[in-house]
């Protein structure tokens, strides 16, 4: 199973937005509601910000949404912050009865 | 709250056996299917396995398969990996991680996570 693709680097200035693309196949991203994001800090354990494809965990700001066209997830963050600087991965339940995740987004705000 | 704990890492030399542990407490366990997911140092999550909540139900990355064996006790709210025939390539800090869906076979995402014991095969 191979990962899901994410671009390697995405930046932004405070109060901006951006998106982080996560690319998958028929097999994956393109067939099931299952797609998570997580955002993890230097040192720190991931933490759950998306799941199935849409929702938001009880305590992840609002600023965080996410959304899916075909074989592509996308997160988007919204009114950027110094805070949400960090490595963001997607991940996808898969035909295989496995579970894949992308290869991770530094989020750099400037 | 919801904790998860695990232990059992350390340096093992290549082609040798180790058996982490992951317990887990301020939830009702045995609803919960649970996973291991690893990250080698400097790089991505990979997922390594998952068990069903009862244990009826097991699957492994290929990377895995036949090589580990993901287990639990729910008497004693607790995971394990047994993880034998290890590689270089097998060094990485392991997570445990709670599944999100209550009693499901698929798996949506992992709402809770351990903060990881690191694995390392060297000689």
């Amino acid at each position: 199973q191979s990962a899901l693709t994410q671009p390697a680097s995405v930046s932004g200035s405070p109060g901006q937005s951006i998106t982080i693309s996560c690319t998958g196949t028929s097999s994956d991203v393109g067939t099931y509601n299952y797609v998570s994001w997580y955002q993890q800090h230097p040192g720190k354990a991931p933490k759950l910000m998306i799941y199935d494809v849409t929702n938001r965990p009880s305590g992840v700001s609002s600023r965080f949404s996410g959304s899916k066209s075909g074989n592509t997830a996308s997160l988007t963050i919204s009114g950027l912050q110094a805070e949400d600087e960090a490595h963001y991965y997607c991940s996808s339940y898969t035909s295989s009865s496995t579970l894949v995740f992308g290869g991770g987004t530094i989020l750099t705000v400037l | 709250q919801v904790q998860l704990v695990e232990s059992g890492g350390g340096v093992v030399q290549p082609g040798g056996s180790l058996r982490l542990s992951c317990a887990v407490s301020g939830i009702t366990f045995s609803s919960y299917g649970m996973h291991w997911v690893r990250q080698a140092p400097g790089k991505g999550l990979e997922w390594v396995a998952f068990i069903r909540y009862d244990g009826a139900n097991k699957n492994y990355a290929d990377s895995v398969k036949g090589r580990f064996t993901i287990s639990r006790d729910n008497s004693k709210n607790t995971m394990y990996l047994q993880m034998n025939s290890l590689r270089g390539e097998d060094t990485a800090v392991f997570y445990c991680a709670k599944e999100s869906g209550w009693m499901t076979t698929v798996y949506t995402s992992f709402d809770y996570w351990g903060q990881g014991t690191l694995v390392t095969v060297s000689s």
